[in-house]
């Protein structure tokens, strides 16, 4: 299997906290996507880094990228109830096959 | 907007029975994909399609066929329905990496049970 891991796979934090979320890939690639989805619905697309850059940023959001380690973390700053869901990286590995992980589990309480 | 749509929400479908779940996007995406996501598991790749006619097999093909006659139809095709196929099926579509853009969008998702 080409999968992706999300570390952690669960994370409980409190409102105004920071979440981090780490992804492992196994393969080259020519960028990584994160995603989120809402409880039992459809992924929405949050982030791409191309596997020539080291950070991105969009809103709350901070993207690191380390392609010697093959990992990527997900940073979520100032985290609010509303960012509640699953978090999935995706990798293209080489090709336009889009990878996903296993996701981890954000839980945020007010 | 872009829209992915898949044409049932829930099904159920008894053992043995040949299952069509279909997926329409209309985006003019070169790229169509179809998950399963099962908890623990994340979003596996059953089949991906990078054209009309075109496809490749994912992780998990085993029990599984794909049909891509039209660039905005894709159908997952379960050959002979099995319980261990009761799962949340996911479509997706992107634009082809030579654009660039490869952002994907994602289906409501088909929530099967196989009885």
């Amino acid at each position: 299997s080409q999968q992706g891991e999300e570390d952690p796979q669960a994370l409980s934090i409190q409102e105004g906290e920071n979440a981090t979320m780490n992804c492992s890939y196994k393969t080259s690639i020519n960028n990584l996507q994160w995603y989120r989805q809402n409880s039992g619905r459809g992924l929405v697309h949050l982030i791409l880094i191309r596997s020539n850059e080291r950070e991105k940023h969009s809103g709350r959001l901070r993207v690191t990228l380390d392609t010697s380690k093959k990992s990527s973390s997900l940073l979520i700053t100032a985290s609010r109830a509303a960012d509640t869901a699953s978090y999935f990286c995706a990798t293209d590995a080489g090709s336009d096959k889009l990878i996903f992980g296993t996701g981890t589990r954000l839980q945020v309480f007010p | 907007d872009v829209k992915v749509t898949q044409s049932s929400r829930y099904l159920v479908k008894r053992t043995g029975e040949k299952v069509f779940l279909e997926c329409v996007q209309d985006m003019d995406h070169e790229n169509m994909f179809w998950y399963r996501q099962d908890p623990g598991l994340g979003l596996r790749l059953i089949y991906f399609s990078y054209d009309v006619k075109m496809k490749e097999k994912g992780d998990i093909p085993e029990g599984y066929s794909v049909s891509r006659e039209k660039k905005e139809r894709f159908s997952l095709i379960l050959e002979s329905a099995s319980t261990n196929q009761t799962s949340m099926y996911l479509c997706a579509s992107s634009f082809s990496g030579r654009y660039l853009n490869t952002e994907a969008f994602f289906g409501q998702g088909t929530r099967l049970t196989v009885v």
